[in-house]
């Protein structure tokens, strides 16, 4: 059964810094390219980053772009994503998603989410 | 970057009645569009793919269909867990966007 679970979320005060993990399993994690989606309160879901199954090929979306930084761990089978420089605007569930299969950025499973607030 | 609005924001409809879902795209995307299922609490889940494809899984009474600019999620006949928020996905153009949902409530 693929299963991905996300911690690390939590309060931090805005400017503050927060790390990420994602822990994958039940299916071959090296084979796949992963991403982080987030979604606000209430809000509707926003992509934010995409990582190859190599790691070799990041993408970022602008409104995270020079704060945020993804990578992996294949051997560990574990996906992260370091947040600096956080302001209220980050407030939301982060959420890992697999994509599909020879289908960039859909994303067929998704971890149940952590939570960042970001509030003094 | 690509915006996809979604309508009606809600849906209220009964068990068995047949929904169907709008997502406009501002500009061409092909057939490049997913469609996710959110329940209250819960992770999305990928429903359907490539604008008709269904995923792994997922019950036919589920279908899409469109291109380009329009697209339409159906369901054909609710049953009590379709009660969600539902949005579509563009892949076509980067970023991936998503659309603003629509809730689908029990009248």
């Amino acid at each position: 059964e693929v299963q991905l679970v996300e911690s690390g979320g939590g309060l931090v005060q805005p400017g503050g810094s927060l790390r990420l993990s994602c822990a994958a399993s039940g299916f071959t994690f090296s084979s796949y390219e992963m991403n982080w989606v987030r979604q606000a309160p209430g809000k509707g879901l926003e992509w934010v980053s995409y990582i190859s199954s190599s790691g070799n090929t990041i993408y970022y979306a602008d409104s995270v772009k020079g704060r945020f930084t993804i990578s992996r761990d294949n051997a560990k089978n574990s996906l992260y994503l370091q947040m600096n420089s956080l302001g209220a605007e980050d407030t939301a569930v982060y959420y890992c998603a697999r994509e599909l299969e020879r289908r960039h950025y859909y994303f067929d499973f998704w971890g149940q989410g952590t939570l960042v607030t970001v509030s003094s | 970057e690509i915006v996809l609005t979604q309508s009606p924001a809600t849906l209220s409809l009964s068990l068995g009645e047949r929904a169907t879902l709008s997502c406009r795209a501002s500009q061409s995307v092909g057939s490049s569009l997913a469609w996710y299922q959110q329940r209250p609490g819960q992770a999305p889940r990928l429903l359907i793919y490539d604008a008709s494809n269904r995923a792994t899984g997922i019950p036919a009474r589920f279908s899409g269909s469109g291109s380009g600019t329009d697209f339409t999620l159906t369901i054909s006949s609710l049953e009590p867990e379709d009660f969600a928020v539902y949005y579509c996905q563009q892949r076509s153009i980067w970023p991936p966007s998503f659309g603003g949902g629509t809730k689908v409530e029990i009248k």
